[in-house]
Parts: structure tokens; sequence; C-alpha cells
């Protein structure tokens, strides 16, 4: 069974620390995308990638960097964290043609807490 | 990529018919339409895909008229486990990366 595997199911940050958010696909995807998801706001992208080393920002990309040193991996920093990053966060993966009939693969999520 | 409008939230009873509305004035000539579905405390997951007329799978139904600026999602017979949020989105498919737009989806809960 295809995999997105992300690292921690829940985690609890204090303020100004630097947090690392690991994700991990086995599907050889070429694209990978990190969300965050608000009550209210629904799921915002934050940043994906097309390729390895290659990365875009999305519609929220203040605050987070994003690495991509392999294929699977997709990791998510938050330089400096604050309590407004307190959220779910959603890692997704998908074949460079898009979300066609298998679609993006998500993972459980992460909920971070920053106190 | 197109802008979709879809109900906040809704409510059905078990056993009943749920449609669900989405609204996409401004799709485009190549773009497809794909459902997900979300349950509480996990990823979303795909559950249907189309382009025009109707689509019907396992899960659910995609209904789609002959001008596509609308589309609607039918889930026959309710249980309590689909109770979710269902999001809508437009866009092309083929080689390339594509920014898709989840929003808000519409929150559905089905009663006892």
């Amino acid at each position: 069974d295809v995999k997105v595997t992300q690292s921690s199911r829940y985690l609890v940050k204090r303020t100004g620390e630097k947090v690392f958010l690991e994700c991990v696909q086995d599907m050889d995807h070429e694209n990978m995308f990190w969300y965050r998801q608000d009550p209210g706001l629904g799921l915002r992208l934050i940043y994906f990638s097309y390729d390895v080393k290659m990365k875009e920002k999305g519609d929220i990309p203040e605050g987070y960097s994003v690495s991509r040193e392999k294929k699977e991996r997709f990791s998510l920093i938050l330089e400096s964290a604050s309590t407004n990053q307190t959220s779910m966060y959603l890692c997704a993966s998908s074949l460079r043609e898009g979300p066609g009939l298998d679609g993006y693969t998500f993972g459980s999520g992460t909920r971070l807490t920053v106190v | 990529l197109a802008k979709t409008t879809q109900p906040i939230s809704m409510d059905s009873y078990e056993g009943q018919e749920v449609n669900i509305t989405c609204s996409h004035n401004n799709i485009a000539t190549n773009d497809y339409i794909t459902w997900y579905q979300q349950f509480p405390s996990q990823g979303p997951r795909f559950i249907i895909q189309g382009y025009k007329t109707k689509v019907t799978n396992e899960v659910a139904s995609l209904f789609i008229p002959a001008d596509r600026k609308s589309s609607t999602l039918s889930l026959p017979r309710v249980s309590l486990s689909d109770t979710a949020v269902y999001y809508c989105l437009v866009g092309p498919l083929g080689p390339g990366t594509y920014k898709y737009i989840f929003g808000t989806g519409t929150r559905l809960k089905v009663l006892a």
C-alpha cells in the first residue's frame, strides 16, 4: 500500500524554537506539498516541490522554509516557531501529471502546538 | 486555476442520498473536476473525478452538466461513517505541477 508518512502525529514546541516537520513518500512521486489546515480556513498551501532541490512558494510561505534533498523526502522548517503557527500540517505527494485517478496522497498530518 | 464555491455545511440522515454542488464558473476547457473526502484527524483522500456528463464509482457519482460551470457530488444512502469534509477541486491534468486550491470544503454531518 502506497504511503505518505509524516514523522510526528503530535508535536509541542516552544516559541522561538526551530521546528522540522518531516514527510516521506514511497511512491516515487515527483511532486510534494505542504499544507496547513485551520478551522474555518480549510487547507492552505505553504510550499510545494516538483523535483529534488526545487521548491516554489504556495499561498502562505511566510515564516516557513522547505528542503528536498532526496526525491522521497520533503521537510518543512519553521525557522522560529510562533504561536500563530499552531496548526495541523499535512504533507501530500502526486505524480507530475497532477491529481489524476490516483489523486494526491496525503499523510495523516502533524498537529503542532507552539506554546 | 478555476475558483470553486461550495456550501459550508450540510446535515443529512442515515439512508438518504446527499448531493453537494460545486460552482466553478471559470472552468477552462482542459480542466477536470476532482472531489476529495477528509475524515477527522486524517488527510484528504481522492474519491472521484470527471470531465463531463456522469461518472460513477463504488463510493459516489459525479454529475457534470453540459456547460461544466458546476458539478454535483452524489453520495447514495449515506451512513454515519460518511461524516466528513468534502472538497471540490478544478484544474488541468497532464504534465506539470499545479497549485490546487482545496478551500474550506463542505462539512457533511450524517445524523442517526
